[in-house]
């Protein structure tokens, strides 16, 4: 399967721990995003990566969240010091080429949970 | 600023009813894509379809069926015959030149409930 590969698909934190999520993107694609979805809500955009570049990061919290996409290897998510509403399904995607005509295709999502 | 309006927020039919789910954006650029999403019970999401502002052709794929007005500025998205498993939760998102940035304006989804 070349699809966008996500991991973990569940994640349990305890309050003040640190989260990683992993998105490895289809084979070929250079740009990745992340989306985080709330409960009854919609996705929201949190960043948007090239490989080893953060190109906008303008839907990301401004404390303790945190994004990579190294030459090598997946692209990280990374939540430090986890609270409740970090609760959530954070969904992975990428494509091909940048610009708006392109398809983000999406990856399974991580559904995080912080007891 | 950008945004997408899905006003109906649970379907409920039987099967083999047509049923018809509403976008409605809203954006200033003249130059936009519009997508339809499908996230099944299992969660994932599924691509359905990416339209061009500059083609207000319908576009028909097997029981799909996606109606672009830009007069209306909507986007709306018929499955006819439903089937149970067209049972999902439904995305309309939108993609304007921010730079170089191709984010999606997700709206809230409509879940759609198909009973056999």
């Amino acid at each position: 399967n070349a699809g966008v590969m996500q991991n973990p698909r569940h994640l349990v934190r305890r309050r003040g721990q640190e989260a990683r999520l992993r998105c490895s993107p289809m084979k070929g694609h250079s740009h990745v995003y992340w989306y985080r979805q709330l409960p009854e809500e919609g996705l929201k955009f949190m960043v948007y990566l090239q490989k080893e570049n953060i190109i906008d990061e303008s839907g990301m919290p401004k404390e303790r969240f945190s994004a990579e996409f190294p030459k090598e290897g997946p692209s990280i998510l990374r939540i430090q010091q986890v609270v409740r509403g970090d609760s959530a399904a954070y969904f992975c995607a990428s494509s091909l080429n940048a610009g708006i005509q392109e398809t983000q295709y999406f990856g399974p999502g991580t559904r995080l949970l912080v007891l | 600023a950008q945004k997408v309006t899905q006003a109906q927020t649970e379907i409920s039919v039987v099967e083999k009813e047509d049923v018809t789910l509403d976008c409605v954006y809203e954006t200033r650029d003249t130059t936009y894509y519009l997508f339809w999403y499908k996230q099944p019970p299992s969660g994932e999401l599924v691509f359905l379809i990416r339209r061009n502002s500059f083609d207000e052709q319908n576009e028909i794929s097997g029981r799909y069926s996606w109606n672009f007005q830009k007069s209306t500025s909507s986007f709306n998205f018929t499955i006819t015959a439903s089937q149970v498993v067209d049972s999902a939760v439904y995305f309309c998102a939108l993609s304007v030149s921010t730079g170089a940035n191709s984010k999606l304006t997700f709206g809230k989804g409509i879940t759609l409930s198909v009973r056999p």
